[in-house]
């Protein structure tokens, strides 16, 4: 059983290109999250998602895009890149609200 | 909306010694409280929860936390702590009808030898 799977583990970027991250959970949880995660600043969300084909912003949205056009599958978007948006991408997932489930984390650095 | 502040950014300890980690949380409506541990390049698991019933809650790996709604505090305590037990620790809050979870910047715990 192979949880949240988060692919790339690692990505580098130019300012100004463009990249999605995958995020794929074989556990048919409904809700699924998008969180960054920045030192002394905790995890702060980006965007969820309450189901298939929903989409809804969290605290931080500006600079990205969602899509959730399966159940398993959440991807994030970052159209173009900025040095403010490195940082460690965490996916979640979950079946009852109350408690999330965590991918092992993507490092992203905007050059 | 609410808002999670954890009063520690670090807390160096020694092996065997009980900890203390403090969370307190501000929100105008009903929450759920939860705590989350980080061991480095992992992602983030549950320790414990608060839903509702008693206001002490018995998490994983000997950890507990009490729930204090007048001081608005849920702070995370073990009686004697391992090497182990060296991770971040995140406290969380959720409405209890909405869906974001919030968490706080987090608790960087040290167990010293």
């Amino acid at each position: 059983n192979a949880g949240v799977t988060q692919t790339p583990k690692f990505r580098v970027l130019k300012t100004g290109q463009s990249m999605t991250l995958l995020c794929a959970q074989d556990m048919n949880h409904e809700y699924m999250y998008w969180y960054r995660q920045d030192p002394g600043m905790g995890l702060r969300l980006i965007h969820y998602s309450v189901g298939e084909g929903t989409t809804a912003k969290g605290e931080v949205p500006d600079g990205y895009n969602v899509s959730r056009l399966k159940k398993q599958n959440f991807l994030l978007g970052l159209e173009s890149a900025a040095p403010s948006q490195t940082s460690v991408y965490f996916c979640a997932s979950s079946y009852e609200r109350e408690k999330l489930f965590f991918g092992s984390g993507t490092q992203l650095s905007v050059l | 909306a609410q808002s999670v502040t954890q009063l520690d950014s670090q807390v160096p300890v020694f092996e065997e010694a009980p900890v203390e980690l403090r969370c307190n949380y501000s929100s105008s409506v009903s929450v759920y409280l939860f705590w989350y541990v980080q061991y480095p390049n992992q992602g983030l698991q549950l320790l414990l929860k608060y839903l509702s019933g008693s206001t002490l809650v018995k998490g994983i790996n000997g950890f507990e936390a009490e729930f204090n709604k007048s001081q608005t505090s849920f702070h995370l305590r073990k009686p004697s702590v391992h090497i182990s037990d060296t991770a971040e620790y995140f406290c969380a809050v959720l409405h209890t009808g909405g869906f974001k979870t919030i968490f706080g910047a987090g608790t960087r715990l040290f167990v010293k030898a």
